[in-house]
């Protein structure tokens, strides 16, 4: 059955620290992995990676795709209390459209 | 201006009763979806519909019935409410089919007592 798995489950850092967020899967094949931010209600789009090595940036946010080794990272620099939030990885199977998530990672940054 | 909504944020039923969660986005897009995050805050597909036809119906109790009167509109009706179905229920859309840029709705926290 098609996996995917988030680690660490939780995160606590202070302002400023770097933190980076992994996702790993079994996915015999896909076509776009995606990483979400999740506050208190919807989880919001952050970046879709389709392509191996190729690495997404938003402000301090970066996330890349590692289709060899199965893997993607998402990093955050310079963290800031607003970043306090469970980020999500999904993959979009090549044979449906439904998306697989990942249990999450629970980001608490504290001032 | 809101680009998915969902009504009603909270629910809270006993069991046995039935209940329905009403869905509604604006953005134009094709492909809806209805989605469940227990406790544990996993997020589970549980149906999509593109253009109002059936795409996506995972292994959900048939007390859960879909429908989408036309591609803006997605509600999930649930009969004979469970404990178990306790969770919070998130509505999103997407462009079209395949793409998975899905933009989710606030979410309808369900509580069954």
């Amino acid at each position: 059955e098609d996996k995917v798995v988030q680690s660490p489950l939780s995160l606590v850092v202070h302002e400023g620290d770097t933190v980076t967020l992994n996702c790993s899967y079994e996915v015999t094949n896909f076509r776009s992995l995606l990483w979400y931010k999740q506050e208190k209600k919807a989880p919001t789009f952050l970046f879709m990676l389709t392509s191996s090595g190729i690495e997404k940036k938003s402000g301090r946010l970066s996330s890349i795709l590692d289709k060899k080794e199965l893997f993607s990272i998402l990093n955050i620099t310079a963290t800031q209390t607003g970043d306090s939030a469970v980020y999500l990885c999904a993959l979009g199977p090549w044979n449906t459209d439904k998306l697989i998530f990942g249990t999450g990672t629970r980001l608490q940054v504290f001032p | 201006d809101t680009a998915v909504s969902q009504t009603p944020k909270y629910l809270v039923t006993q069991m046995g009763n039935d209940k329905s969660i009403k869905c509604e986005q604006n953005l134009g897009h094709d492909t809806m979806y209805w989605y469940k995050q227990d406790s544990k805050k996993f997020l589970k597909i549980m149906f999509s519909y593109n253009n109002k036809e059936l795409i996506i119906n995972e292994t959900v109790p048939n007390r859960f019935s879909p429908k989408s009167p036309d591609k803006a509109h997605l509600n999930l009706h649930i009969n004979s409410l469970e404990l178990g179905d306790s969770a919070v229920y998130f509505c999103a859309s997407s462009q079209a089919r395949g793409v998975y840029e899905q933009y989710f709705g606030p979410g309808t926290r369900l509580t069954v007592t």
